[in-house]
């Protein structure tokens, strides 16, 4: 069983509709990562959260909006979003940098998948 | 025309063979990297991950070796099991926190 769970699994939405994707995870890492996969590119890391402070931004349209309440949580809400925006959404989490500044293994959970009528 | 999805390099191995999956990686001053296993409608599972301190670095079946000198990274998985087909992406650590994904190898294992 994953550590980092995502909810919805499955998400249908129309361009002019609200929602929000959660995820939750249960390592004791304090760091978080959005990520969209799509069909035609490869994994695009979209936000990151560090404790708890947005430290990245990948010029992502403000359409889309994270928010990390706390180390544990952290989700995407959604709006008028585009046709081309439907894609698998990946949370993942690790710890923050270590003493050294090195990277950390990013542990990922299933996604949703996202489709936008 | 437009193209329909990403076109993912293909490795068929026969069951029991050894599967080698390489990767080029851009940026020379990348200091981490990973390898990850993702399968159908799950997401990428960390499998081994190395340093740029070391060359080698061996798992359970796996092995990652690192080439500096070309930018080069490969996976390579002992006695290939019906289980082990999916889809396979290094992943290489930029800066701090920023990590950039390869576009993936698709393994296929054949009875």
């Amino acid at each position: 069983e994953t550590g980092v769970t995502q909810t919805p699994r499955h998400l249908v939405m129309g361009m002019t509709n609200k929602k929000s994707l959660k995820c939750e995870q249960h390592l004791g890492h304090n760091a978080m990562y959005w990520y969209k996969q799509s069909a035609k590119k490869p994994l695009e890391l979209m936000f990151v959260y560090s404790l708890e402070e947005r430290v990245e931004n990948n010029s992502v349209p403000s359409r889309f909006s994270p928010e990390c309440p706390n180390s544990s949580h952290l989700f995407l809400h959604l709006h008028t979003l585009q046709p081309e925006d439907s894609a698998l959404y990946l949370c993942a989490s690790s710890q923050a940098l270590d003493l050294l500044g090195a990277g950390q293994p990013q542990h990922f959970g299933d996604g949703t998948r996202l489709s936008i009528l | 025309g437009e193209s329909v999805g990403l076109h993912l390099p293909t490795l068929s191995v026969q069951e029991g063979d050894n599967s080698i999956i390489n990767c080029a990686y851009s940026n020379s001053a990348s200091d981490y990297f990973i390898w990850y296993k993702q399968e159908s409608g799950k997401g990428p599972q960390f499998i081994i991950d190395i340093r740029s301190n070391m060359d080698k670095r061996q798992g359970q079946r796996v092995t990652v070796l690192l080439n500096k000198t070309v930018k080069h990274l490969s996976l390579q998985i002992a006695a290939t099991q019906p289980g082990d087909s999916a889809v396979y992406f290094c992943a290489e650590n930029i800066n701090g926190q920023n990590f950039v994904f390869g576009p993936g190898t698709r393994l296929s294992v054949l009875p």
